[in-house]
């Protein structure tokens, strides 16, 4: 089955400094990558996502890479700010799926003022 | 924005007795999903539920669990005998559809501890 390993667990950066965490996949049938955010003790957020048939993805401060031919995925995080703290979830979910998403391990990011 | 509501938030139980996990997914979606989470780690799949009929199920999803929607009220997780090693935080999701609308919505979490 699907794999994704999510590669920082741990990022610490300076508030207004960029951000970025990477995942990679390993089913090539993947074709729809979102992220998830999670605050201390609460749900997962959806933050953005990516389907295959593009490369990048922006929404304001946050943009997504998506390397297909290295089964790899981004987050970027641009001027960051304290809010930004919390963990990271990266996922992938195969077309024609159940819509089952595999997740990544977490990273958890700290925005230091 | 659309809410899933999971009750309880926090129960507390003796190994070996039963469990039912509620959710109350967004009011017009359709597919439904069981995650657990062990102490901030790996968010693993645990089975999705569509049309009142499990889709699919992970090797997590040992006997002992079972889901269902009875009359479309709560979407449940009961484990049934529970074991030490189910203590999680188990999360509800729901999703309107599949593809282009399967943006998954997750609930608040219930925290489970099997003594």
């Amino acid at each position: 089955g699907e794999k994704v390993e999510q590669h920082e667990s741990t990022l610490s950066v300076r508030e207004g400094d960029s951000a970025v965490i990477n995942c990679t996949y390993t089913d090539t049938a993947s074709s729809y990558f979102p992220w998830y955010k999670q605050e201390a003790g609460k749900s997962l957020h959806f933050v953005i996502d990516i389907r295959s048939n593009v490369d990048r993805k922006q929404s304001q401060r946050l943009t997504v890479l998506l390397d297909k031919k290295a089964k790899r995925f981004s987050l970027h995080i641009t001027a960051t700010q304290p809010e930004d703290s919390a963990i990271y979830f990266c996922a992938a979910r195969a077309t024609g799926g159940n819509n089952k998403l595999t997740f990544g391990q977490g990273t958890v990011l700290s925005v230091i003022p | 924005g659309p809410k899933v509501l999971q009750i309880p938030s926090h129960q507390i139980i003796d190994m070996g007795q039963m469990v039912t996990l509620n959710c109350d997914p967004v009011s017009n979606h359709l597919y439904f999903y069981w995650y657990k989470q062990i102490l901030g780690q790996q968010m693993e799949f645990l089975v999705n539920f569509y049309n009142g009929k499990v889709m699919e199920k992970s090797k997590l999803f040992k006997d002992q669990f079972s889901v269902e929607r009875p009359d479309g009220s709560y979407f449940t997780l009961k484990i049934q005998p529970t074991a030490l090693e189910d203590s999680a935080v188990y999360f509800c999701a729901s999703s309107l559809g599949r593809r282009s609308t399967g943006q998954l919505y997750f609930g608040e979490g219930s925290k489970l501890t099997v003594l």
